[in-house]
């Protein structure tokens, strides 16, 4: 089982800053990694598709860069929707497929 | 509008049976596969189940294998989730997602309590 390490846990951060979330797999992945935001009593919202690729609807603040092992999600000049908590997710080699334990984003 | 709705979401015994039930619209529900994932009370995402567009194959965690079947009804478009011998553990919210591995449409989500 590929594991998924997200850092950090938390992130205390205000409007407008710029952030970078990090996310860690156990071993190569390629480039089969998505993000998703999850706000509390929403399903969950697919942002990045192969590492980099923004789905479609999602606005350009959001990138996602990283091949291998390690991948980040940047969030430049964040506004008050996007705080929430943030997961990546594996899908090269399954089952299963793996999510990292999340990043909630706080406001500071 | 891709749209899916689950429903079955309950109270269940600990060692019990629950069947949860997703219907589809909007896509063409028998040319996707489909996903079970959940999320317990104050943890994150987890993967549970998939089957492919045809119901030939199923996947599962391993913390359902044995105890959870994945099917559909291509007919009906909708996609079953049933859970036997639940544990307390299995207590989460779960949701059907259209596609194998990523998915950009989910329901909004079943909630499974066992006591």
């Amino acid at each position: 089982e590929i594991v998924m390490t997200q850092s950090p846990a938390t992130l205390s951060v205000s409007p407008g800053e710029r952030v970078t979330l990090s996310c860690r797999a156990s071993q190569s992945i390629s480039s089969k990694l998505a993000w998703y935001q999850h706000k509390p009593g929403q399903a969950p919202r697919l942002l990045i598709l192969d590492a980099s690729r923004r789905v479609t609807g999602i606005p350009a603040r959001f990138s996602g860069t990283g091949s291998g092992t390690e991948f980040t999600l940047t969030i430049t000049s964040l506004e008050s929707e996007d705080f929430a908590v943030y997961y990546c997710q594996q899908y090269n080699k399954w089952p299963p497929i793996t999510f990292g334990q999340g990043t909630r984003l706080e406001i500071k | 509008e891709v749209q899916l709705l689950e429903s079955g979401g309950d109270l269940g015994q600990t060692g019990g049976s629950l069947r949860l039930t997703c219907v589809a619209s909007g896509f063409s529900f028998s040319t996707n596969a489909m996903t079970w994932v959940r999320q317990a009370p104050g943890k994150g995402l987890e993967w549970v189940s998939g089957i492919s567009s045809s119901g030939d194959e199923t996947y599962y965690s391993d913390s359902v294998k044995g105890r959870f079947s994945i099917s559909r009804d291509n007919s009906k478009s909708t996609l079953y989730l049933q859970m036997n011998s639940l544990r307390a553990d299995d207590t989460a919210k779960y949701y059907c997602a259209k596609d194998r591995s990523s998915w950009q449409y989910w329901g909004q989500g079943a909630l499974v309590t066992v006591s």
